[in-house]
């Protein structure tokens, strides 16, 4: 059960758009679309921002969309905004039956 | 939205037990699958386990299978860890999850506030 692999950290300024990347093998990320990316802001529990690769709950911004291209999922948000600032994770599924993360990525907006 | 909440985090030594209970307020659990997921101070999110909406099929990360057991109790809505054989590094945030599913799956629409266990001697 390795992580996923995401970068330590982004940032980008107001108004710009950013991407974080996540990478996986096929037996898990490249293998399902049981690809999720969570938002936690400090002291906070996390946040379901985007499930199955690309849809979005009920209630979150369209600036967020997911992408996936074999093994690498991607989270892109879109018009920054302060409150934007928050670490990111990804997770998915895996054959056996378990769950993984990615080791998360810090947003900061500049 | 359903309403999450840990109980019975603490300070335990080396080697001992401790459950955990999660409790949703006003809504069902019974339909859906559940998680623990736990966060080390500074750290990243680490999956913990998974059971499903009946309690039928039941998962583990690598790091607590043989020493934690995950349960729920549909008629109480209630959702419980069991944690033997406590290490240090099993010191954390202890979050439940609702799932969107059934089964496992990687949506999951619901977090508690989280419950902190803390292993020292």
């Amino acid at each position: 059960q390795s992580a996923l692999t995401q970068p330590a950290s982004v940032s980008g300024s107001p108004g710009q758009s950013i991407t974080i990347s996540c990478t996986g093998t096929t037996s898990d990320l490249g293998g399902y679309n049981y690809v999720s990316w969570y938002q936690q802001h400090p002291g906070k529990a996390p946040k379901l921002i985007i499930y199955n690769v690309n849809d979005r709950p009920s209630g979150v911004s369209n600036r967020f969309s997911g992408s996936k291209s074999g093994n690498t999922a991607s989270l892109t948000i879109s018009g920054l905004r302060a409150e934007d600032e928050a670490d990111y994770y990804c997770n998915s599924y895996t054959t056996s039956d378990t769950l993984v993360f990615g080791g998360g990525t810090k947003l900061t907006v500049l | 939205q359903v309403q999450l909440a840990e109980s019975g985090g603490g300070v335990v030594q080396p080697g001992r037990s401790l459950r955990l209970s999660c409790a949703s307020s006003g809504s069902t659990l019974s339909h859906y699958a559940l998680h623990w997921v736990r966060q080390a101070p500074g750290k990243g999110l680490d999956w913990v386990a998974a059971i499903s909406f009946d309690g039928s099929v039941k998962s583990y990360a690598d790091s607590v299978r043989g020493r934690f057991t995950i349960s729920r109790d549909n008629f109480r809505n209630t959702l419980s860890l069991l944690m033997n054989s406590l290490r240090p590094e099993d010191t954390a945030m202890y979050y439940c999850a609702r799932d969107g599913s059934p089964y496992t799956s990687s949506r999951w629409d619901d977090w508690g506030r989280g419950t902190l266990v803390t292993v020292s001697s």
